[in-house]
C-alpha cells in the first residue's frame, strides 16, 4: 500500500528564519511527487512535480528536492504570506496519494 | 495550466436534504476527474475516480448510494450527496489532469445542519 508521511505536523517561524519540510514515501513504481500549497478554505495550489532522484526544482523562496524515500521543500528567508499548508501526494498510478500536510506558520 | 472550476462554493443544507456539487474544468479535456474530501486539519482524501462517459469507481468506505457522480461529459461532473447528514460536512474538491500536473478547484464547504 502507499504511504506518504509528512513531518512536521505544524511548524512556526520567525520571518527570515529558513528551514524544511519532509515527505517520506512508500510506493511501487513513483510516477511523481507533487507538492502543493493551500490556504485556510481553499483548494490546492500546484508547486511542484518531481519525477527522479536528485531532481531539484524552484519558485522563489521555495526549492523542492526528491531522493529514493523522501521529498524535502525547503523554504528560504520565508514571510509571513507563505503561511499555508503544504501537502505532498505522489503519484503511483492514476491516483494521488496525499501525506497530511504541514501546517506552516511565518511569524513577522 | 487547467482551471478547474466547482459550483457552489459553499452552502448549508438540512440533513436529509441532497445536494448537488458541479465540476467545471474550463479548457481542458477531463476524461478523469478525482473527487476528494477534506475534514477540518486533515489531508485530501480520495473518494472516487469519475470517468466521462462510464461510473464512477469508488474507494473503500465510500458509499456509492449516497455520493452520486455523474461525468456526462469532457468539461462536467457532479457529485450529489443524497440524504445529507452533519458527518457528510466537508470540504469536497475535485481535480482533473495528467502525470505532469493536476488541476484542482477551488473547492466546495458543504455543511449540513
Amino acid at each position: 500500500e502507499d504511504q506518504v508521511t509528512q513531518s512536521p505536523e505544524a511548524l512556526r517561524l520567525q520571518e527570515g528564519e529558513s528551514s524544511s519540510l519532509n515527505c517520506s514515501y512508500t510506493v511501487s513504481g513513483l510516477r511523481g511527487l507533487f507538492w502543493y500549497r493551500q490556504d485556510p478554505g481553499k483548494g490546492p495550489e500546484f508547486l511542484f512535480t518531481l519525477y527522479s532522484a536528485g531532481e531539484e526544482k524552484e519558485k522563489e523562496r521555495l526549492k523542492a528536492t526528491l531522493t529514493k524515500k523522501e521529498s524535502f521543500l525547503h523554504i528560504t528567508a520565508p514571510k509571513p504570506e507563505d503561511s499555508a499548508t503544504y501537502l505532498c501526494a505522489v503519484d503511483a498510478g492514476n491516483m494521488l496519494t496525499f501525506g497530511g500536510g504541514t501546517r506552516l506558520m511565518v511569524k513577522p | 495550466g487547467a482551471v478547474v472550476s466547482q459550483h457552489p462554493s459553499w452552502v448549508i443544507c438540512k440533513s436529509g436534504t441532497s445536494v448537488k456539487i458541479e465540476c467545471r474544468s474550463l479548457d481542458f479535456q477531463a476524461t478523469t476527474m478525482f473527487w476528494y474530501r477534506q475534514f477540518p486539519k486533515q489531508s485530501l482524501m480520495l473518494m472516487a475516480t469519475s470517468n466521462e462517459g462510464s461510473k464512477a469507481t469508488y474507494e473503500q468506505g465510500v458509499e456509492k448510494d449516497k455520493f452520486l457522480i455523474n461525468h456526462a461529459s469532457l468539461t462536467l461532473s457532479t457529485l450529489t450527496v443524497t440524504s445529507a447528514h452533519p458527518e457528510d460536512s466537508s470540504f469536497y474538491i475535485c481535480t482533473t489532469g495528467g502525470s505532469y500536473e493536476q488541476y484542482f478547484g477551488p473547492g466546495t464547504r458543504l455543511t449540513v445542519t
